[in-house]
């Protein structure tokens, strides 16, 4: 399977814990965003990356969230000192970021539950 | 503000029929927009994209208008199947990132 996966696809944790997800986006693609999805809302962006660098990062995302791309392969999103309202879907996507129109292939995502 | 609407509510089509989504969208100018299924518990999909200077693209049972004048997108399913049911989301370039809507939940009924 060549698409973007992600790991964990679930991950149950009690507040105060830090937990980190992996990403593998597309090989070929130079482009990599998280995104938090929670019940009957759509993807809300969080931060991407062109390669290596991050390019931009939500307001929303506040200093207890962090993420790197240290080789502009692989990605980790951690969260630390987790709260219940992190409780969400997190999810990966990748793309060519090809400005005539950037298609984003997206991952099964991880489901966060903070207790 | 910036913002992206879509029908909030769930929308119920029987099956055969044309299924019509909107999305309207304020204070932006995209330069152009997607749409996306997700299923429960998957990552969206991509469907279709079309471009700001683009009026309308086809795609086998699905197409999508652009009105960059009343801000608005609608994407049709015709000839729908039980198998369309999903919510679909609308999302478009602003600035640097793509933003997407909130979805419309669509059922198809047999």
């Amino acid at each position: 399977d060549t698409g973007v996966s992600q790991d964990p696809r679930h991950k149950i944790t009690k507040r105060g814990q830090n937990v980190t997800f992996r990403c593998d986006p597309i090989s070929e693609h130079n482009r990599l965003y998280w995104y938090r999805q929670t019940l009957g809302q759509g993807p809300e962006f969080l931060t991407y990356f062109q390669n290596e660098a991050q390019l931009e990062k939500s307001r929303l995302l506040s200093d207890r969230f962090s993420a790197e791309r240290p080789k502009g392969s692989f990605s980790t999103l951690e969260i630390q000192r987790t709260e219940q309202g992190d409780s969400a879907m997190y999810l990966c996507a990748s793309s060519l970021g090809d400005l005539r129109g950037e298609t984003q292939y997206f991952g099964p995502g991880t489901r966060l539950l903070v207790l | 503000s910036q913002k992206i609407e879509q029908n909030s509510e769930a929308l119920n089509i029987q099956e055969g029929k044309t299924a019509t989504l909107t999305c309207n969208y304020t204070n932006y100018s995209p330069a152009y927009l997607q749409w996306y299924r997700q299923d429960p518990g998957r990552g969206p999909v991509f469907l279709l994209l079309i471009r700001e200077n683009e009026k309308e693209k086809r795609k086998e049972r699905l197409k999508v208008t652009f009105d960059t004048t009343l801000k608005q997108s609608l994407f049709h399913i015709t000839a729908s199947q039980p198998a369309d049911s999903a919510t679909y989301l609308c999302a478009l370039k602003g600035d640097d990132k793509i933003i997407f809507g909130k979805g419309t939940r669509l059922h198809i009924l047999p």
